[in-house]
């Protein structure tokens, strides 16, 4: 059974609209949380890393918040743009930071 | 910007075949990640070295085997492909944890492997 499970599967939000990707997990101990986004056709790029004592962290138009107590994060596009379309992948990992837990993925399509 | 090159985007090969799927990185990093990514599933830990000549299994190692004869290059065996081997392949590299500080991995563009 996964142990990092994402909701939805999938979104279409309008462009200059907001949307909120949730992640919850099981693995245990925790060490660090990760949001990946993955254009098609593309590798996996780095957008936040938490550890259990950060609850939000920015990049631009993206926010990531984590709660340890209750295993869940969210990642929140703000004022979406076409390129945002993408898929959106939680990545956690336990003490052993050489193997992560990788989510299915949100795929979000942004229309104009 | 640390760059992450596989040598091919896409490979056609027969049921049987030797595959090799090359990875190389510049950033001087001492891990290297093969993922393997299928539809629906998450990406899943096929192998990882985190020096020269040393591996570990990941997940799913079983029918494949790796190779690191230099720092920035991780190589991926296909011994004997097989059609349920078909799937996007993905390089990655990091630096080791230093310092309280966990560092991302850097993905290359994925090699999608069709097995006939």
């Amino acid at each position: 059974k996964n142990q990092v499970e994402q909701s939805p599967q999938s979104l279409i939000i309008l462009e200059g609209k907001n949307c909120t990707l949730q992640c919850n997990y099981t693995v245990s101990p925790f060490s660090n949380l990760r949001w990946y986004k993955q254009d098609t056709g593309r590798g996996p790029v780095s957008l936040t890393i938490m550890t259990f004592s950060e609850n939000t962290k920015s990049n631009g138009r993206y926010t990531a918040t984590l709660d340890a107590d209750t295993k869940q994060s969210s990642l929140h596009i703000t004022a979406s743009q076409l390129s945002d379309s993408a898929s959106y992948i939680c990545v956690v990992s336990g003490i052993n930071d050489y193997k992560l837990s990788f989510g299915a993925g949100t795929t979000v399509t942004v229309r104009a | 910007d640390v760059k992450v090159t596989q040598s091919s985007r896409y490979l056609v090969k027969r049921t049987g075949e030797k595959v090799f799927l090359e990875c190389v990185q510049d950033m001087d990093h001492e891990n290297m990640f093969w993922y393997r990514q299928d539809p629906g599933l998450g990406l899943r830990l096929i192998y990882f070295s985190y020096d020269v000549k040393m591996k570990e299994k990941g997940d799913i190692p079983e029918g494949y085997s790796v190779s690191r004869e230099k720092k920035e290059r991780f190589s991926l065996i296909l011994e004997s492909a097989s059609t349920n081997q078909t799937s996007m392949y993905l390089c990655a590299s990091s630096s080791s944890f230093l310092d309280g500080n966990y560092s991302p991995l850097h993905f290359g563009n994925g090699t999608r492997l069709t097995v006939t």
